[in-house]
């Protein structure tokens, strides 16, 4: 789905590397999320935001950080990457109601030296 | 606290058996659940959900409150179901609604 891209798509860095993933939307969509995917542990929410003004931290936060530039945009950074940050991150969106689905953004995946 | 659990991490079944890819959960309130698929170098996808009540290339999933249960399932696997398969809950949490996520199943389907 085209309507949901990140940037970039792959990325290699060294420890203690600021870096700072991008997401972006035409949806219209109100909510953002930012998932990681590791093998054996499936997908689980980092950060999500429900409009501009609202951040929240999900199950595994630390370490993470992320900013809602607009309705459209929403960033996840990595202030100091370190090696067991190494994964596939997600970026989704969804409209208001609950019983919405989530749209998934194509994935970025990220090596830490 | 809510949790999704997919017993099975890998499947395999030859083209034409029937499959059932295993979900339970765990949530105290009235569920929504889904199942997500991602097909190799694919992004995930939505591939139903239960309040839709609907077959989706084939795949169906019953609700089953008794059991905690919503177990996807397919009479006749087809070389193109190859990929993994997520089951998902929605729930509320002081008003805010997130999606929980299973571990994820891999799903192989051979010729």
């Amino acid at each position: 789905d085209a309507d949901v891209t990140q940037t970039p798509r792959n990325r290699i860095t060294k420890t203690g590397k600021r870096i700072m993933l991008e997401c972006s939307q035409t949806k219209g969509h109100d909510r953002m999320y930012w998932y990681r995917q590791d093998p054996g542990l499936g997908l689980r929410l980092i950060y999500y935001s429900f409009d501009v003004k609202d951040i929240n931290k999900g199950e595994i936060s630390d370490g993470y950080s992320v900013s809602r530039q607009a309705q459209a945009k929403f960033s996840l950074s990595l202030e100091s990457a370190i090696p067991n940050q190494t994964a596939l991150y997600f970026c989704a969106t969804s409209g208001i109601d609950y019983q919405e689905t989530q749209y998934f953004g194509p994935g970025t995946r990220l090596l830490v030296l | 606290a809510q949790r999704v659990t997919q017993p099975e991490k890998l499947l395999s079944v030859f083209k034409g058996a029937p499959v059932e890819l295993k979900c339970n959960y765990s949530y105290s309130g009235s569920p929504e659940l889904f199942w997500y698929v991602q097909y190799s170098r694919q992004r995930l996808q939505l591939l139903l959900r239960h309040i839709s009540r609907e077959s989706i290339k084939g795949f169906t999933a019953d609700l089953n409150k008794g059991e905690t249960s919503f177990h996807l399932k397919k009479p006749f696997a087809q070389e193109e179901d190859s990929a993994m398969y997520y089951c998902a809950l929605s729930k509320t949490q002081g008003g805010s609604e997130k999606l929980v996520f299973g571990k994820g199943m891999k799903l192989t389907v051979n010729p």
